[in-house]
């Protein structure tokens, strides 16, 4: 069964840090892989879309990683802000599969 | 901007009622997707459309159907609403299988 891994499932860091979220996908035919945030309660918000031919993709503090033949995608937040506490989320378009999430909360 | 508009935020129904989920987008996309969230199991597929009357079963489809009549709108119903059905639910739209995927801001449900 195809799969989509988040590690780690949540973390704390301090503000200012910089910090990487990991998904892990088993099938490397991908269409394409999407990042999301979602704030608690609400819908998901788009971050992050990179392309099967992309290698990654940047939008202010950050930016998103794609290897294909490791299966694997990081995003990668500079200079953390407490702002960014939120569940991220990676999805492994055209498969339709979502990882768990990844609960990032920054501390003052 | 893109929007991707959810008819009720929150809904409380009773054991048996029918409920009806509206999605709406006004992107002119072809896909279409309905989603539920539970802790600890993430988001499940439901049901997806890659076209106007076409519907697909996703991973979760049982005690649910789907309307889509026009292109613009994505139904989710419950004919016969259950507590195990309590969660929340998420529309999201595509243009293709390969353009970015856009959700609404989620229908909370409780069924009592």
């Amino acid at each position: 069964k195809q799969e989509v891994t988040q590690i780690p499932a949540a973390l704390s860091v301090p503000e200012g840090e910089n910090l990487v979220l990991n998904c892990s996908f088993t099938d490397s035919a991908i269409y394409n892989l999407q990042w999301f945030r979602q704030d608690p309660g609400k819908g998901l918000t788009s971050l992050l879309l990179i392309q099967s031919s992309q290698r990654e993709q940047t939008s202010g503090r950050l930016n998103a990683s794609l290897d294909k033949s490791s299966g694997r995608s990081t995003l990668y937040i500079a200079a953390s802000q407490p702002g960014d506490s939120a569940t991220y989320l990676c999805d492994q378009g055209g498969k339709l599969i979502f990882g768990q999430g990844t609960e990032l909360s920054v501390k003052p | 901007d893109v929007k991707v508009t959810q008819s009720s935020r929150y809904l409380v129904k009773r054991t048996g009622e029918k409920v009806f989920l509206e999605c709406v987008q006004d992107m002119d996309h072809e896909n279409m997707f309905w989603y539920r969230q539970d802790p600890g199991l993430g988001l499940r597929l439901i049901y997806f459309s890659y076209d106007v009357k076409m519907k697909e079963k996703g991973d979760i489809p049982e005690g649910y159907s789907v309307s889509r009549e026009k292109k613009e709108r994505f139904s989710l119903i419950l004919e016969s609403a259950s507590t195990n059905q309590t969660s929340m639910y998420l529309c999201a739209s595509s243009f293709s299988n390969t353009g970015e995927l856009f959700f609404g801001e989620g229908s909370r449900l409780t069924v009592l």
